[in-house]
């Protein structure tokens, strides 16, 4: 089954653990990219990756790092992580056009006390 | 940088009736347009898009949206909503560079 998998779904730590979310796509797509979801906001780009060693930033990337060393997978870092990043994440993956339907995970819920 | 309006926060509508959510872009250039829907504890799946050709799009579930460049909007409607209608719709513009920028949402709710 064609699917993007992210884990943990749920998370709650504290401030400055450092923590890692993963995210699996087995589409073979180029394009991934992660999200955070928030009341009022809705969903606002974080970084994305265009293939392998290649990422960017979007529009909210302070905070966190990622990492694209394979084309199945792209974790996202929060190294020092603050309350201010309790959010809803998305990670999401596509062929790689802009044009191209994006196919989200099923969501990761992190809480940092 | 492209951005995205949704006007309307929250929708109610009667089972049966149709319904509309607007969408408002702002970019430059001819816009990627796009409409996604989240159920309750879901992630995003998208029901229809738009780049170029008929400006009357239609997408899964009984949905369609209509692009008018004169008024940078991207509506989207469906003629008769079921129960399972109710989630959260977001509309999203994207431009050559990647990016993809989403709107903060509507929450339809569908009452009996």
């Amino acid at each position: 089954e064609a699917q993007v998998t992210q884990n943990p779904r749920y998370l709650i730590t504290v401030t400055g653990k450092k923590l890692t979310v993963t995210c699996s796509q087995n589409m073979n797509h180029e394009y991934m990219s992660w999200y955070r979801q928030d009341p009022g906001l809705g969903l606002r780009q974080i970084y994305y990756s265009m293939n392998v060693e290649v990422t960017d930033k979007g529009d909210v990337p302070e905070g966190y790092k990622v990492s694209r060393k394979e084309k199945r997978n792209f974790p996202l870092i929060l190294e020092s992580p603050s309350p201010n990043q309790t959010s809803l994440y998305f990670c999401a993956s596509s062929l790689g056009r802009t044009t191209d339907t994006q196919y989200f995970g099923p969501g990761t819920r992190l809480t940092v006390l | 940088a492209q951005s995205v309006t949704q006007p309307d926060i929250h929708i109610t509508v009667s089972e049966g009736a149709s319904l509309e959510l607007r969408c408002n872009y702002s970019y430059g250039a001819t816009p990627y347009l796009f409409w996604y829907v989240q159920s309750p504890g879901q992630g995003l799946q998208l029901l229809l898009k738009y780049f170029s050709g008929d400006t009357l799009v239609q997408g899964i579930k009984g949905f369609e949206a209509e692009f008018k460049r004169s008024q940078s909007s991207f509506n989207l409607r469906k003629p008769s909503v079921h129960w399972s209608d109710a989630a959260e719709y977001f509309c999203a513009v994207g431009a050559n560079d990647y990016k993809l920028s989403f709107g903060a949402g509507t929450t339809v709710t569908v009452r009996a």
